[in-house]
């Protein structure tokens, strides 16, 4: 059982560059969300889907977008990378929409914008 | 709007001492509060989880925290630390009506345990 599997680990992009962050879960959770991890700022919420289908905003989306592909699958891309956008990037999925289920994360995506 | 605050960046004790790692949250209405572990380059685990009833929850690798909704706080606490225990923690915070899964997460406390 792989629980959320992000793609890829480690990525160094130059300004301007575009990318795609993969997320699959196989737990056949609802709910997936991405968040990205800064020293000192702990996590902010970039978007999140709370079904197949729907995607909205969190708390800092600007310069991001998503697509929920399928109930497995939630990518994050850059359209065009900035510096202020280096972070460690995390996936996450649950099952219900009450809020009281914990998360379930993956280990990371480590991008650095140059 | 909701918050948490972990007012200490870093945490020492010493191995076998009790722990408590800091946490108050602000909510409108009634919260869920988490608390996630994160070890070097990996994901958040959970750890444990209040959403009601009993004020002092108990969850993994002997872990507990006790809810004070009139100090708005939800402390983690460990009788006896361990080496192992070494990592980054993180309390989370969300609404219970109408907050769907929208979770705000602390600054993070590192806690270091020693010999």
């Amino acid at each position: 059982n792989a629980g959320v599997t992000q793609t890829p680990k480690f990525q160094v992009l130059k300004t301007g560059q575009s990318m795609t962050l993969q997320c699959a879960q196989d737990m056949n959770h609802n709910s997936m969300y991405w968040y990205r991890q800064d020293p000192g700022m702990g996590l902010r919420l970039i978007y999140y889907s709370a079904s197949e289908g729907t995607t909205d905003k969190g708390e800092v989306p600007n310069g991001y977008n998503v697509s929920r592909l399928n109930k497995r699958e939630f990518s994050l891309r850059l359209e065009s990378a900035a510096p202020s956008q280096t972070s460690v990037y995390f996936c996450a999925s649950l099952q219900g929409t009450g809020g009281n289920s914990p998360l379930h994360f993956g280990n990371g995506t480590r991008l650095t914008v140059t | 709007a909701q918050s948490v605050a972990q007012p200490e960046d870093q945490v020492n004790v010493a191995e076998g001492n009790p722990l408590t790692v800091k946490c108050t949250y602000s909510v409108s209405g009634n919260p869920y509060l988490f608390w996630y572990v994160q070890y070097p380059n990996r994901g958040l685990q959970f750890l444990l989880k209040y959403i009601t009833g009993d004020n002092l929850v108990k969850g993994s690798y002997g872990f507990e925290a006790e809810f004070n909704k009139s100090q708005t706080s939800f402390h983690l606490k460990k009788p006896s630390a361990l080496v192992s225990d070494s990592a980054l923690y993180f309390c989370a915070v969300s609404r219970s009506e109408g907050g769907g899964n929208k979770l705000t997460f602390g600054t993070g406390t590192q806690l270091k345990v020693e010999l």
